[in-house]
């Protein structure tokens, strides 16, 4: 079974560009997640979906972020305009319930440089 | 959610039982102890998870004390795909918080061939 996907692996752009992220959750999961990893902050919780709502986004840094769940399949993460501290691992996980004892399911990452 | 405390680094020799300790003193009765750990340049990876009772699965071993301020994750036999970090985190369970993984600096684990 595929575990989740996410699109591109790296990611290298210029300051200023727009960048989307892509994220396909585990078939069945209504559950799903965007994180940041930095050096100085760690991982940090972006936005939380649950059945393609948007639940809490009180971790997305600023207005030049924003992600959408079209559907049970697919969410992607988008900045625009990018800067250079955005500069991040970026992981989508998900899971299926709201339940306190549901595990999280992380993908690869997508690794964002941004010069 | 409760706070905890990890060493931030420690070694284990490949083949020998790995024993990765976290303290976590305000704890509250309904919340659980979960293990995750992320091996460099890939995504967090769910480990095992417990209330009070110690646990087992087929990866490691929780075990919890009685008064549940502290617990200690095992790994019965190290290996060097091990290597990794390994975040202890206490997870509220009831309330509008409570789909949150809050991760802290975690216990950087190498284990030596």
């Amino acid at each position: 079974d595929a575990g989740v996907i996410q699109s591109p692996r790296h990611e290298v752009t210029e300051m200023g560009q727009e960048v989307t992220l892509r994220c396909k959750p585990i078939s069945g999961h209504n559950s799903l997640f965007w994180y940041r990893q930095t050096m100085m902050r760690g991982l940090e919780l972006l936005i939380y979906f649950n059945n393609n709502v948007p639940i809490d986004d009180s971790g997305m840094p600023e207005d030049r972020f924003s992600a959408k769940m079209p559907n049970a399949s697919f969410s992607t993460l988008k900045i625009q305009p990018s800067e250079p501290r955005d500069s991040a691992v970026y992981f989508c996980a998900s899971t299926f319930g709201r339940g306190f004892t549901d595990t999280q399911y992380f993908g690869p990452g997508t690794r964002l440089t941004v010069l | 959610d409760a706070k905890t405390t990890q060493p931030p680094s420690m070694d284990c020799a490949e083949g020998r039982a790995a024993n990765l300790p976290c303290n976590h003193s305000t704890i509250s009765g309904n919340e659980y102890v979960y293990w995750y750990r992320q091996i460099h340049s890939q995504g967090p990876q769910y480990i095992i998870h417990g209330l009070k009772n110690n646990e087992t699965n087929e990866m490691a071993s929780l075990i919890i004390t009685e008064d549940r301020k502290s617990s200690t994750l095992i790994l019965p036999h190290a290996t060097l795909r091990d290597t990794a970090v390994y975040y202890c985190i206490v997870r509220v369970g009831s309330g509008g918080s409570n789909y949150k993984l809050t991760f802290g600096k975690g216990t950087l684990l190498t284990v030596n061939p």
